[in-house]
């Protein structure tokens, strides 16, 4: 059974400044991908990054990137320049080969607010 | 625009009532499923189908129902026999690919008294 695991019931950071949002999650199949959604307080769920678990390269989407530690079954959410816009809550969420299942399993989130 | 579209926002029913929330999608995705979320949790699966008339039991069907007769639409029955049923209730579709997300719509919040 895959499961998703995000330590971080809360982060603040500073407007300007850089955070990360921590997402491990645990699964034995070799094929998987890795999804990051916002959920401002409206309720409406924005995707915002994907990984795929053999991807080369880090995840990139303007000012958000994907820190994948494959070997420590980690997939971090790196937010460049907080703006006031990104307080919202952040799932991280997985979707393994599982034969043709495509359904995610989803994180419990973590609570981003940006302060001025 | 293709999108989709769950309607009511806000539902209100008496303990004992089935209601049924709808969920219809016009970006010709196969895949359409159904969350629930509750405060401090994440997103829990209710049910999902991956192709008309087929449809599969999340992790948490008990108490819920759903039917796909059309690729565009895919209602949600919460019956009586749900325990708990107020929660935020969200409808995603995407095409059967495993690199593709989600796409979800902006939610149908149920509040049973």
């Amino acid at each position: 059974a895959q499961k998703i695991t995000q330590t971080q019931p809360g982060m603040f950071v500073q407007e300007k400044e850089a955070v990360t949002l921590d997402c491990t999650y645990d699964t034995s199949d070799p094929s998987y991908g890795l999804f990051w959604y916002k959920q401002p307080s409206s309720g409406e769920m924005i995707f915002l990054i994907y990984q795929g678990s053999y991807d080369q390269q880090n995840a990139t989407e303007g000012r958000y990137s994907l820190n994948f530690q494959k070997a420590r079954k980690s997939a971090n959410l790196v937010i460049s320049a907080s703006q006031l816009g990104d307080s919202a809550m952040y799932f991280c969420a997985m979707r393994d080969s599982g034969g043709s299942n495509y359904k995610l399993t989803f994180g419990k989130g973590t609570l981003l607010t940006v302060n001025p | 625009d293709g999108g989709i579209t769950q309607s009511p926002k806000y539902l209100f029913r008496k303990e004992g009532q089935n209601v049924t929330l709808s969920c219809e999608q016009n970006l010709n995705h196969d895949a359409m499923y159904w969350y629930r979320q509750d405060p401090g949790q994440g997103l829990r699966l209710i049910y999902y189908s991956q192709i008309v008339n087929d449809f599969q039991k999340g992790d948490i069907a008990e108490g819920y129902s759903v039917s796909r007769e059309k690729k565009e639409s895919f209602p949600l029955t919460v019956t009586s026999a749900q325990k708990n049923p107020t929660a935020f209730y969200l409808c995603a579709s995407s095409i059967n690919r495993h690199n593709s997300p989600l796409h979800f719509g902006n939610g149908t919040r149920l509040t049973v008294t």
